[in-house]
């Protein structure tokens, strides 16, 4: 089946420290990726996506590589601010599948000024 | 309207009663899906919708649990004779259709269920 697997939380860091949540996943097709985010009392929003082997996404400073070989996705920010506090869930759909989302057990950040 | 919308914010219930969770999508969005987020679960798929129909109901954790879809607009997630263990936050999303790569889900803040 489908899963996907991240780095359990919660992890703490310091304003402008180097962030990496690793994710892994396991696919029977082949998946499009992606990084969401929930902030303190907000809903669900989409934060980075890759769709193909090798292909970057990126947004707010964030990135993540799909890595085939290694059936990995992992997000990374060079900088992390106090606001970036969220917990981070990792995803995978397999569109001839159907459209449904699978993810990680999330990942908490806590960034401390 | 904007975005995804869900009523109530919060639910609480005797164990024993049955609930109706409300999703309304974004407006033109052909696709609608429920997820359901708990402490010990993690965030689980349940249910999607293209239109009116629901090709995968394999999400559902028991017969207890129904949705429907009117109008290709709102949807209403139904658990009957609810238990402690569906206490979690049921989130809807939508997107513009299914199953094509450019398709972003967009979520509702969910509804927070608690069951007494």
């Amino acid at each position: 089946g489908n899963s996907v697997t991240q780095m359990e939380g919660p992890v703490t860091l310091s304003e402008e420290a180097f962030l990496t949540i690793n994710c892994t996943y396991t696919a029977t097709g082949y998946p499009s990726l992606f990084w969401y985010v929930q902030y303190p009392g907000e809903g669900l929003q989409l934060l980075l996506k890759a769709t193909k082997a090798d292909d970057k996404g990126s947004n707010k400073g964030f990135e993540a590589t799909y890595r085939k070989e290694t059936t990995s996705f992992h997000l990374e920010k060079g900088s992390v601010q106090v606001s970036d506090s969220a917990v981070y869930f990792c995803a995978l759909i397999v569109y001839n599948q159907g459209g449904k989302l699978i993810f990680g057990q999330g990942t908490e950040l806590s960034v401390k000024p | 309207g904007a975005g995804v919308s869900q009523s109530p914010s919060n639910k609480v219930t005797e164990k024993g009663k049955d609930v109706e969770l409300r999703c309304d999508p974004i407006s033109g969005h052909t696709a609608l899906y429920w997820y359901r987020q708990s402490l010990g679960q993690g965030l689980e798929f349940l249910i999607y919708f293209q239109g009116n129909s629901a090709p995968d109901k394999s999400g559902l954790p028991s017969d207890r649990f129904s949705a429907e879809r009117t109008g290709g607009s709102v949807s209403t997630l139904t658990i009957q004779r609810t238990q402690q263990e569906d206490s979690a936050v049921y989130l809807c999303a939508s997107s513009l259709v299914l199953g094509s790569l450019n398709n972003e889900q967009f979520f509702g803040p969910g509804t927070r269920l608690t069951v007494l």
